[in-house]
């Protein structure tokens, strides 16, 4: 019940597209919702997060959509840049305490 | 400049040795975090710290110990108790909310 599923495992995107990563959730007392976004060698960077009490959080080309009843939340990416090649992982935790994590999408955006 | 630093960046051990692990930070962080992260696994959290003198074990503590003595600092030794400690270390910290990381330290085992 601690667990955050995270789909696809890789994905690829051309430049200028859509990049969409899913996850869901089992246990309903989760509170916090983050994005990490991780490039190759270095610490994983809070990208952007939300909270279960609005459906969508937008800042700049990142966007999370939320769905509480469905127990799912996503990462879209317009616009997306070959700078966007990462891995991103989503993150769930209870009350800011400590975080689960998913297994992590890496992304690859094609020029 | 506020942040979390950890050395080494590389880390090499011989088999049955045990190394730690250095983890600062100056951000004034109460809680402080030691994730292992292996390929196509993610994080996964090995201890944490939320104040001062206390420390719980994570999902995998088996094979790892910490201290903190100091509120700036979180060290892990990695043991020869720990199987497979070839894998890349996090360290992060928290005041309430964001986690904030470092930039990892990649053990590998010999």
């Amino acid at each position: 019940q601690q667990q955050v599923k995270q789909s696809p495992q890789s994905l690829i995107v051309q430049k200028g597209g859509i990049s969409i990563i899913n996850c869901a959730y089992e246990n309903t007392a989760f509170d916090y919702f983050p994005w990490y976004q991780q490039f190759p060698g270095k610490g994983p960077a809070l990208l952007i997060a939300i909270r279960p009490d609005v459906s969508e959080k937008k800042e700049g080309r990142f966007t999370i959509s939320f769905n509480k009843s469905a127990k799912q939340f996503s990462l879209h990416i317009m616009d997306s840049q070959p700078g966007d090649s990462a891995t991103y992982f989503c993150a769930a935790s209870i009350s800011f305490q400590k975080l689960v994590f998913g297994t992590g999408t890496r992304l690859l955006v094609s020029p | 400049d506020g942040g979390i630093t950890q050395s080494p960046k590389y880390l090499f051990r011989k088999e049955g040795q045990n190394v730690t692990l250095s983890c600062e930070q100056n951000l004034n962080h109460d809680a402080m975090y030691w994730y292992r992260q292996d390929p196509g696994q993610g994080l996964r959290l090995i201890y944490y710290s939320q104040i001062v003198n206390d420390f719980q074990k994570g999902d995998i503590a088996e094979g790892y110990s910490v201290s903190r003595e100091k509120k700036e600092s979180f060290p892990l030794t990695v043991t020869s108790a720990q199987k497979n400690p070839t894998a890349f270390y996090l360290c992060a910290s928290s005041r309430g909310g964001e986690q904030f990381f470092g930039p990892g330290t990649r053990l590998t085992v010999l």
